[in-house]
């Protein structure tokens, strides 16, 4: 079993629909939760970092963590092409491990105008 | 603020041969990570290197190596190049402490024929 789990999808959603992407984890050491977004070909790019459980929303995008079911997700509204790519979500939080990211697999999302 | 870079962009060698991938943090940052991204197996960790001190590695073999420089930029070096070896090659820099995000750069491509 991966210490992440994440569902690869591929998504597809139609423009202006709310999106949920969602990521299970097995580590309780985990304390430091982010999504990232990654477009073809390129590095991937942090959307949202979140500290132990709670939520947390940046314009379209919220963050959410239950560290007691040890799961997280990322909704956006009102979706848009451009929001196509794939989500990466990654975990952080192990001593000694400085703030090397596990990451799950990633979800491919499609918005479809 | 220049994020991190990443070069060369793509890189192309023959089995047995060696290759030499390099990236600059975000000023600032003295921690650099790397990460392959191979098609299909997700990101994994390769190096993390602080304060010019190798911290962790990843599960992968002797011939991943590198180093990091007084300026705080580091070096991948893969020897004795294999087929599998062909990814993307990413890294991301952060502050030193717990709770720091990552950022990445673009990647290196690397294939291996």
């Amino acid at each position: 079993q991966k210490e992440v789990e994440q569902d690869p999808g591929p998504l597809s959603v139609p423009e202006g629909a709310i999106v949920s992407l969602n990521c299970t984890y097995s580590n309780s050491a985990f304390q430091y939760f982010m999504w990232y977004r990654q477009y073809s070909r390129k590095g991937p790019e942090l959307l949202m970092y979140t500290y132990s459980s709670g939520n947390k929303e940046d314009g379209r995008f919220t963050a959410q963590v239950d560290k007691s079911s040890k799961y997280i997700s990322l909704f956006i509204r009102d979706s848009q092409p451009s929001d196509s790519a794939t989500y990466l979500c990654a975990m952080s939080g192990y001593n000694n491990a400085g703030n090397m990211l596990t990451f799950g697999g990633g979800t491919r999302l499609m918005v479809k105008p | 603020e220049a994020g991190v870079t990443q070069s060369p962009t793509h890189l192309i060698k023959t089995r047995g041969q060696q290759a030499t991938l390099r990236c600059s943090p975000i000023s600032g940052h003295t921690s650099v990570y790397w990460y392959q991204q191979a098609l299909g197996l997700g990101l994994q960790f390769l190096l993390w290197y602080d304060e010019g001190e190798e911290r962790n590695r990843g599960n992968f073999p002797p011939r991943f190596s590198g180093r990091q420089f007084p300026n705080y930029s580091s070096e991948l070096n893969v020897n004795a190049l294999e087929l599998e070896d062909s990814a993307l090659y990413l890294c991301a820099s952060s502050f030193e402490g717990s709770g720091s995000p990552l950022h990445f750069g673009n990647g290196t491509r690397l294939t291996v024929t």
